[in-house]
């Protein structure tokens, strides 16, 4: 199974800031996921980071708000822009397996104060 | 989209008891995924199906699909601490792009 890393693990950031997300895989992967999960809640597709692309938003999201990067086959970075309240969530980064399964990352809690 | 509707959404059971979760879905499931969650963390990835009536198992956790490939249900065996958490089922959304959708979740509390 692969390895994910994400930085930082918590954060907790004042209204109106930004805060940017790492995600690091121990192999190369074609695509990443990355899912915003509120409290209480289940876990909601915000985009799919591929390498030497856009990334592609799910209805409800936009790259204003959530610019992704993805450098290389290892490595992804989602920002929160212009944060509220309503942003405090757990996001997590994902990748697919070599036989359609699919692996999380630990997860990254931001609260916005 | 699809939607899945697990349940029961909280289950509190005796250690050493057996207990079922199941996941429906409103639409035909190309690939079912199971996972557990500890409080505030990442998923742990325990299986995944994608053949009508096909079974899997971990330990002495048994997940199926059933033939028509709408319904999951996750089983587990005699109980224990370490299998409380969260348990969501995911399903990939877009036939093979693995962008998956989750279900709301069981919470599972064993009591000692």
């Amino acid at each position: 199974s692969a390895v994910i890393s994400q930085k930082p693990s918590r954060d907790i950031c004042q209204r109106g800031t930004s805060l940017t997300i790492q995600c690091q895989v121990d192999s190369q992967v074609t695509m990443m996921f990355w899912y915003r999960q509120q409290p209480g809640q289940s876990l909601t597709l915000i985009a799919t980071a591929n390498q030497g692309s856009e990334a592609t938003y799910e209805s409800g999201f936009v790259i204003d708000k959530f610019p992704i990067s993805r450098p290389n086959l290892t490595f992804s970075t989602l920002t929160v822009s212009n944060m509220s309240p309503e942003d405090s969530s757990i996001y997590l980064c994902s990748v697919p397996g070599p036989t359609y399964e699919q692996y999380f990352g630990p997860g990254t809690r931001l609260t916005v104060t | 989209s699809q939607e899945l509707e697990q349940s029961p959404q909280s289950l509190i059971v005796q250690e050493g008891k057996n207990l079922t979760i199941n996941c429906t879905s409103s639409k035909t499931l190309y690939g079912l995924y199971w996972y557990k969650q500890k409080y505030g963390e990442g998923l742990i990835f325990l299986m995944m199906l994608q053949k009508g009536g096909e079974e899997k198992s971990h330990e002495k956790i048994t997940a199926k699909l059933d033939e028509k490939k709408q319904q999951s249900s996750l089983h587990i065996t005699a109980s224990q601490p370490s299998h409380a958490g969260i348990y969501l089922c995911g399903a990939d959304d877009d036939q093979g792009a693995q962008k998956l959708v989750f279900g709301q979740g069981t919470r599972l509390t064993i009591n000692p």
